[in-house]
């Protein structure tokens, strides 16, 4: 069964270092999502990408962050300087076309830690 | 805006025992709803959804969930628990369509034995 990927599974940063996560969608879908959860918190909506624009973004989405699909495939997460509280579990999730866009399937995450 | 309302942020039951998970939702348009299962240290799964159609939907590993609109709820249940189905339980809401999810602060689900 398709699934989507998500590398690195952990990642450890000084405070100020920029990181960038990296997610593989499933082949076919067209939406893309990022989501981030806090250590035993909810999970919270960051960003959606769609035909290589944003589509939505949150208010923790602010100039520090930025997503991009470079090369039509991996989908990337860059946050420019890491600050204590970007410390969280960052899960990317891709939905596809007519046949299932309204599920949206979840990556098993990148849990970042900032020190 | 849309908001979801997890009442119980850990509940606990008996294997054999009958699951109730709450969940309330709050939407202006008529809302997709979700429920995801966390395993620890793994990804969301779905576990079921409501788009349109049937109120009552079922979806894996033999848990339900019925869409009452009067009530704004969408209550997870399972009638016999199971040891393995110890997780961390996510409600989530949308508007239709290829958008955000909202999600609730999750309730996390004890069995023993």
């Amino acid at each position: 069964e398709p699934e989507v990927t998500q590398t690195p599974s952990h990642q450890v940063t000084q405070m100020g270092q920029e990181v960038i996560l990296r997610c593989v969608p499933i082949s076919n879908h067209l939406y893309f999502y990022w989501y981030r959860q806090i250590l035993g918190q909810k999970v919270e909506f960051l960003v959606s990408f769609y035909n290589n624009e944003i589509s939505e973004k949150s208010e923790i989405f602010d100039d520090q962050f930025s997503v991009e699909r470079p090369d039509g495939s991996n989908f990337t997460l860059k946050i420019r300087s890491t600050k204590l509280e970007d410390s969280a579990m960052y899960f990317c999730a891709t939905q596809g076309g007519r046949s299932s866009y309204n599920e949206q399937f979840f990556g098993p995450g990148t849990r970042l830690t900032v020190l | 805006a849309q908001s979801v309302t997890q009442l119980g942020s850990h509940v606990s039951v008996s294997e054999g025992a009958l699951v109730l998970l709450r969940c309330n939702y709050s939407s202006s348009v008529p809302p997709y709803l979700f429920w995801y299962v966390q395993y620890p240290n793994q990804g969301l799964q779905l576990l079921l959804k409501y788009t349109t159609g049937a109120t009552l939907v079922k979806g894996i590993n033999g848990f339900e969930a019925e869409f009452k609109k009067s009530e704004t709820s969408f209550h997870l249940t399972k009638p016999s628990a199971h040891m393995s189905d110890a997780a961390e339980y996510f409600c989530a809401v949308s508007d239709r369509g290829p958008v955000k999810l909202i999600f609730g602060t999750g309730t996390r689900l004890q069995v023993f034995p």
